[in-house]
């Protein structure tokens, strides 16, 4: 069965101070790894999709990277607006996805 | 662009009823997932459909069961409720056609059940 760890649970930073959330997975066949954002009281939003070692993305202040058991999301100078629930999920050859338990981040002003 | 859209956002129901969640997937897409989402357990897959057939399905029991219509709507049933029912579900559509889900899915915002 695919599984997914994100870490930490929870991370609470000082705007502008960076800092790295951590996915571990184990899955048969790698088809694709996805970060997504969810706030409050809404469906999470897509971010990114990797797709093989040593791939990167980026968007604004986030920058994904990708090896052959983990990927993280650094996030380089947060701003109060990026504190959500970061969830990381692998989709395997069944192409169902599997969702880790997310990371909450907190950015103080 | 609308987005998707899930009914209805909050009820609330007792153990033994049963209820039908709806979700209307973003223009043109036709594959729509259904996840549960709990503290505990984080989201978990149920079931996603393409065209008005179930290609996809997660370990939940029987009494979930869901169904997609002609113009790509989607309702799940829950019947029998427990107590642990109690979750955000949400609705994703994908604009895959042919080829299974990649991965990239549009939520809603979720139909929040509490089970008494």
């Amino acid at each position: 069965e695919d599984q997914v760890t994100q870490s930490p649970e929870a991370l609470r930073l000082q705007e502008g101070e960076s800092s790295s959330l951590n996915c571990s997975y184990t899955v048969s066949g790698l088809r694709g790894l996805f970060w997504y954002r969810q706030d409050p009281g809404k469906g999470p939003e897509f971010l990114f999709t990797l797709y093989s070692a040593g791939e990167e993305k980026e968007k604004e202040r986030l920058k994904a990277t990708l090896t052959k058991k983990e990927s993280f999301l650094h996030i380089t100078a947060p701003k109060p607006e990026d504190s959500a629930t970061y969830l990381c999920a692998v989709q395997g050859v069944d192409y169902k996805l599997s969702f880790g338990a997310g990371t909450t981040v907190t950015v103080r002003a | 662009k609308a987005g998707v859209t899930q009914t209805p956002r909050y009820l609330i129901k007792t153990r033994g009823q049963q209820v039908t969640l709806s979700c209307s997937p973003i223009s043109g897409h036709r594959s729509v997932s259904w996840y549960q989402q709990t503290p505990g357990q984080g989201l978990q897959f149920l079931f996603e459909y393409f065209s008005e057939t179930q290609r996809n399905k997660g370990n939940f029991p029987g009494r979930f069961s869901g169904r997609q219509f002609s113009n790509s709507r989607s309702e799940m049933n829950v019947s029998t409720l427990e107590l642990g029912d109690s979750a955000l579900y949400l609705c994703a559509s994908s604009s895959a056609q042919g080829a299974q889900n990649t991965g990239e899915l549009f939520f809603g915002e979720g139909s929040r059940l509490t089970v008494l």
